[in-house]
C-alpha cells in the first residue's frame, strides 16, 4: 500500500464549476500536510498548507481529517489556469524520519471552457 | 529572487557517461533534498541532508551519489547513467524540521536529464 494515495484523475471540470478531491495517508505520525500544484514539466509549487481546523485561500479550501487520515482540496469557481496536477504532501517529523516528505502521485485537474 | 537554483536546466548525456547536477539555495535552509521524478509519477526521494548529515534512501541505487560542500550547494552525481535514469531531477530545501510551524519544501526548477 502506498503511503500517500491520490485519485490520479483526470477530473474534467467545466470552467466556473467546483471540484474536490481527497488524499489518504497511512502514517499516523504525519504532522504537516500540504497541497502543491505542478504544471506539466515544471517543479511543484506550494499551493497551501493544511491546518488542523481547515483553511481557505481564495477559491481554495483545504481540510484535514486526522481520525480518517485524509486531507481534501476543494476548488471553487474553477479557472482555466487551475488546470494542473495537484500533489498531496505529508511531512513526517518523528526522530527517525525528521524532515521527510511523502508525496502522492498527484491528481490531474483539467478545466474546460 | 530565485531561491533554489538548479543547473543545468537540461542535460543530455550518453549511456554510461557521468553527469553532475548542481543545486544552490539562498534561503539558508538546513535541509536539502534530491528527488527523481518520472512522467506521471510522484517525486521519489533519493537523498537528503540535514546540514552535513547525509541520509540515503534504502532503494537509491549506488549509481547515484551526492555531495554537500556547504550550506548553499548540493550536487547529484550519476556515475554511469542508464536509459532508466532519464527523468526530471528536483532539488528542494526546507527549514529545520525541529522548528515549530509548517516547514514546507521549496523546489528548484529541476534538471531534465536525457540519456542517449
Amino acid at each position: 500500500r502506498k503511503e500517500v494515495e491520490q485519485d490520479p484523475g483526470p477530473f474534467n471540470v467545466p470552467e466556473g464549476a467546483t471540484v474536490a478531491f481527497n488524499c489518504t495517508y497511512s502514517n499516523s505520525a504525519s504532522q504537516s500536510f500540504f497541497w502543491y500544484r505542478q504544471d506539466c514539466r515544471k517543479e511543484p509549487k506550494l499551493l497551501m498548507s493544511v491546518y488542523s481546523s481547515g483553511n481557505e485561500d481564495g477559491r481554495f479550501t483545504a481540510q484535514l481529517n486526522r481520525a480518517s487520515q485524509y486531507i481534501s482540496l476543494l476548488i471553487r469557481d474553477s479557472k482555466l489556469s487551475d488546470s494542473a496536477t495537484y500533489l498531496c504532501v505529508v511531512a513526517l517529523m518523528t526522530t527517525d524520519s525528521w524532515g521527510k516528505f511523502q508525496f502522492g502521485a498527484g491528481t490531474q485537474v483539467v478545466v474546460t471552457p | 529572487d530565485a531561491m533554489v537554483i538548479q543547473n543545468p536546466r537540461y542535460q543530455v548525456t550518453q549511456f554510461g557517461k557521468p553527469v553532475t547536477l548542481s543545486c544552490s539555495q539562498t534561503l539558508n535552509h538546513n535541509v536539502m533534498y534530491w528527488y527523481q521524478q518520472k512522467s506521471s509519477q510522484a517525486p521519489k526521494l533519493l537523498f537528503h541532508y540535514y546540514d552535513k548529515d547525509f541520509n540515503n534512501e534504502a532503494d537509491t541505487p549506488d549509481n547515484f551519489q551526492s555531495r554537500r560542500p556547504n550550506t548553499s550547494f548540493c550536487f547529484l552525481d550519476i556515475r554511469s547513467p542508464g536509459l532508466g535514469d532519464a527523468a526530471m531531477y528536483l532539488c528542494a530545501t526546507s527549514r529545520d524540521p525541529a522548528l515549530a510551524g509548517y516547514n514546507e519544501q521549496f523546489f528548484g526548477p529541476g534538471t531534465r536529464l536525457t540519456v542517449l
